[in-house]
C-alpha cells in the first residue's frame, strides 16, 4: 500500500466552478501536510499547508481529518491558471525532514 | 533571491556510463534534499543534507548513486554506472529549517538512460 495516495483524474472542471478532491495517508505518526502544485514539466511548489482546524488561502480550502486519515483541498471559482497537478504530501518529524508525495491528482479547468 | 538552480537541465546518457547531476540551493539554507521521480511513479525522497553532512539517506536506491555537498553550498549527485531504472527527473530542494514542509524546489533534471 502506498503511504499518500490520490485519486490521478483527470478531474475536468468548467471555469468558475468548484472542485474538490482528497488523499489519504497510511501513517498514523504522519505530523505535517500540504498541498504542492505542479505545472507540466515543471517543479513543485508549495500551495499551502494543511492545519488540523483546517485552514483557507483565498479561492483555496484545506482541511486535514486525523482520524480518518485522509486531507482534502477545495478549489472555489477555478480559474483556467488552476489548471495543474496538485500533490498531497506529508512530512513525519520521526523519519527526518524527507516529504513523502503522493501521486498528484491532476485538475483541466476549461472555458 | 535566486531560486535552487539544477544542472544540467537534460541529460542523455549511456547504460555503464556516469553522470553527475549539481544543485545550488538558496544562499543560506542549510538542508538540502535529492528527490526523484521515474516515469509513473510519485517523487521520492532520495537524502537530506544538513551543510555538509547527510542527515539522511535513506532513501539512495543503493551504491551506485553518490551524494556530496562540499563546504556545505552546492550538492552533486553521481550515478555511476548508470542503468536503465535510473531514468527519471531528480529534483533538488533546499530549505531554511530542518523541519519544515516548505522546501522550494529546483527545475529538475531530466535524465534518460539508453
Amino acid at each position: 500500500r502506498k503511504e499518500v495516495e490520490q485519486d490521478p483524474g483527470p478531474f475536468n472542471v468548467p471555469e468558475g466552478a468548484t472542485v474538490a478532491f482528497n488523499c489519504t495517508y497510511s501513517n498514523s505518526a504522519s505530523q505535517s501536510f500540504f498541498w504542492y502544485r505542479q505545472d507540466c514539466r515543471k517543479e513543485p511548489k508549495l500551495l499551502m499547508s494543511v492545519y488540523s482546524s483546517g485552514n483557507e488561502d483565498g479561492r483555496f480550502t484545506a482541511q486535514l481529518n486525523r482520524a480518518s486519515q485522509y486531507i482534502s483541498l477545495l478549489i472555489r471559482d477555478s480559474k483556467l491558471s488552476d489548471s495543474a497537478t496538485y500533490l498531497c504530501v506529508v512530512n513525519m518529524r520521526a523519519a527526518g525532514n524527507k516529504l513523502t508525495f503522493g501521486g498528484g491528482t491532476r485538475v483541466l479547468v476549461k472555458p | 533571491e535566486a531560486g535552487v538552480t539544477q544542472f544540467p537541465s537534460h541529460s542523455v546518457i549511456e547504460k555503464g556510463q556516469t553522470v553527475t547531476l549539481r544543485c545550488d540551493p538558496i544562499s543560506g539554507h542549510d538542508n538540502l534534499y535529492w528527490y526523484r521521480r521515474v516515469m509513473g511513479k510519485e517523487i521520492k525522497f532520495l537524502l537530506h543534507f544538513v551543510k555538509e553532512s547527510k542527515q539522511d539517506e535513506s532513501g539512495m536506491p543503493n551504491n551506485r548513486f553518490l551524494a556530496e555537498r562540499t563546504g556545505g553550498t552546492y550538492s552533486t549527485l553521481k550515478v555511476q554506472p548508470a542503468e536503465l531504472e535510473d531514468s527519471g527527473v531528480y529534483f533538488c530542494a533546499s530549505s531554511q529549517e530542518v523541519f519544515s514542509g516548505e522546501q522550494y524546489f529546483g527545475p529538475g533534471t531530466r535524465l534518460t538512460v539508453t
